[in-house]
């Protein structure tokens, strides 16, 4: 099956820094991929819709000055945490949609752990 | 907006004991459904979906699941669990003209051997 791969697979930083987390597909081309987010034992909720060429779309809540989304080309996108705080700590996994697969069915990232000191 | 709810957060069962896992979601519209699942220390991947036609539909690993139109369910089922079987499952429906996925809380399931 198609391959997403994120990098780093967990990060530690300073508060007060600004982390990027990038997400690749690796033997596909992805228009669309998606960034979540995963508090210790919840679900994945959305952050944004990232878009090549185009500006992210944000769901509700998610400050886009903070998580900076850069879709730059077919086979990356790019999540930046910037300023850091503790409670920016989490679990961030990204996706994407293969070309011609049915709304909904995505391959996922390893996902990042990131942890604000 | 569309919400999913997974009935049980935990479930430890014994090898050969089968498994059902509840998922019902909230939207009024068409959907499309979806069961993924997360072994340890996996990437999260697809168990099975459904768009349209049978309403139950077979997924890898001997797993199925059954879409009840009227109870707004999507329920999973295996009916003899392996070791191998120990992992979280996520339900998760998308409008079906849309792209924006939503996930439940997820059920962590523990086979013992």
């Amino acid at each position: 099956g198609a391959v997403v791969s994120q990098h780093p697979s967990w990060v530690i930083c300073k508060s007060g820094t600004s982390v990027k987390i990038e997400c690749r597909s690796l033997d596909f081309q992805a228009t669309t991929m998606f960034w979540y987010r995963q508090f210790p034992k919840q679900s994945l909720m959305l952050m944004a819709t990232s878009n090549e060429g185009s500006k992210a779309t944000y769901e509700q809540g998610v400050e886009k000055d903070k998580f900076l989304i850069n879709h730059a080309s077919l086979t990356l996108s790019t999540l930046t945490v910037t300023s850091a705080h503790p409670e920016d700590s989490s679990f961030y996994i990204c996706s994407a949609s293969y070309p011609g697969q049915g709304s909904g069915e995505l391959f996922f990232g390893e996902g990042s752990r990131l942890t604000v000191l | 907006a569309q919400s999913v709810s997974q009935h049980n957060h935990h479930v430890i069962l014994s090898e050969a004991a089968s498994l059902e896992l509840g998922c019902n979601y909230s939207y009024g519209g068409t959907v499309n459904l979806f069961w993924y699942v997360q072994y340890p220390g996996q990437h999260l991947q697809l168990l099975l979906k459904y768009f349209s036609g049978d309403p139950l539909v077979k997924g890898i690993k001997g797993f199925e699941a059954e879409f009840i139109k009227s109870k707004f369910s999507f329920n999973l089922r295996k009916p003899s669990v392996q070791w191998s079987d120990t992992a979280e499952y996520f339900c998760a429906v998308v409008k079906a003209a849309g792209n924006k996925l939503t996930f439940g809380g997820g059920t962590r399931v523990l086979v013992k051997p």
